[in-house]
């Protein structure tokens, strides 16, 4: 069955300073890989998501995450912070084909800014 | 566009009550999810519904039933409410083609059971 493991449950960083938020799954072919977004009392938004090709996708708001075969990772990444980013984050994997397209998401990292 | 809408935003019920929760999407969707949110568990899968006229249990159906109204419409209902569904509910959709894999998701629903 599939997994996901973040293993930070919650991160803080400085407000300017550089971000990585780990994701490591387990699977027996390369799924579909999200992260999403949720802002406090608010849905959960896409960022970027990786089917194929470059390793390394860019999304919204200035993140970026770099798909690690070999490590089973798919780790996201911001240059610099901005304390407008506190939030959580999920990454979430999928089967390339599915019935009903279903999501597998991880626990979540708190990501906490501080000025 | 609306996107994807729930109602209620809020509720708080009795242990044993029962209340159904109202999904709706505007983006002519084929597939449509119910997920709890509980602390330090992520999002975990309550039903789906891949098209219409089909549903499917999750990883944690028990205790819910949903009905796939129309294409737009998908709704969870809790018969006999425990607090142990005391949690935070989304609604999901997403298209079966292109991009079909990405998720739009609604606000949320907090529901309470005391």
């Amino acid at each position: 069955a599939q997994s996901v493991t973040q293993p930070d449950i919650h991160i803080t960083v400085s407000e300017g300073a550089s971000l990585e938020l780990r994701c490591n799954y387990s699977y027996g072919a390369t799924p579909y890989l999200f992260w999403y977004v949720q802002s406090p009392g608010q849905g959960l938004q896409l960022l970027l998501k990786y089917f194929s090709g470059d390793t390394l996708v860019q999304g919204i708001k200035g993140f970026e995450a770099e798909f690690k075969r070999s490590q089973s990772s798919f780790n996201l990444r911001k240059p610099s912070v901005h304390w407008s980013d506190a939030a959580e984050y999920f990454c979430a994997v999928g089967p390339p084909v599915s019935y009903g397209n279903k999501l597998v998401f991880g626990a979540g990292t708190i990501l906490r800014v501080k000025s | 566009n609306a996107g994807v809408t729930q109602t209620p935003k809020f509720q708080v019920l009795k242990t044993g009550q029962s209340m159904t929760l109202q999904c709706a999407q505007d983006m002519n969707h084929n597939s449509m999810y119910w997920y709890r949110q509980d602390p330090g568990m992520g999002l975990r899968l309550i039903y789906y519904s891949a098209s219409e006229g089909t549903t499917d249990k999750g990883e944690v159906p028990n205790g819910y039933n949903v009905s796939r109204l129309n294409k737009r419409e998908f709704s969870l209902r809790l018969e006999s409410a425990a607090p142990s569904q005391t949690s935070v509910y989304f609604c999901a959709s997403s298209a079966t083609e292109g991009s079909y894999y990405e998720q739009y998701f609604g606000p949320g629903t907090r529901l309470t059971v005391t």
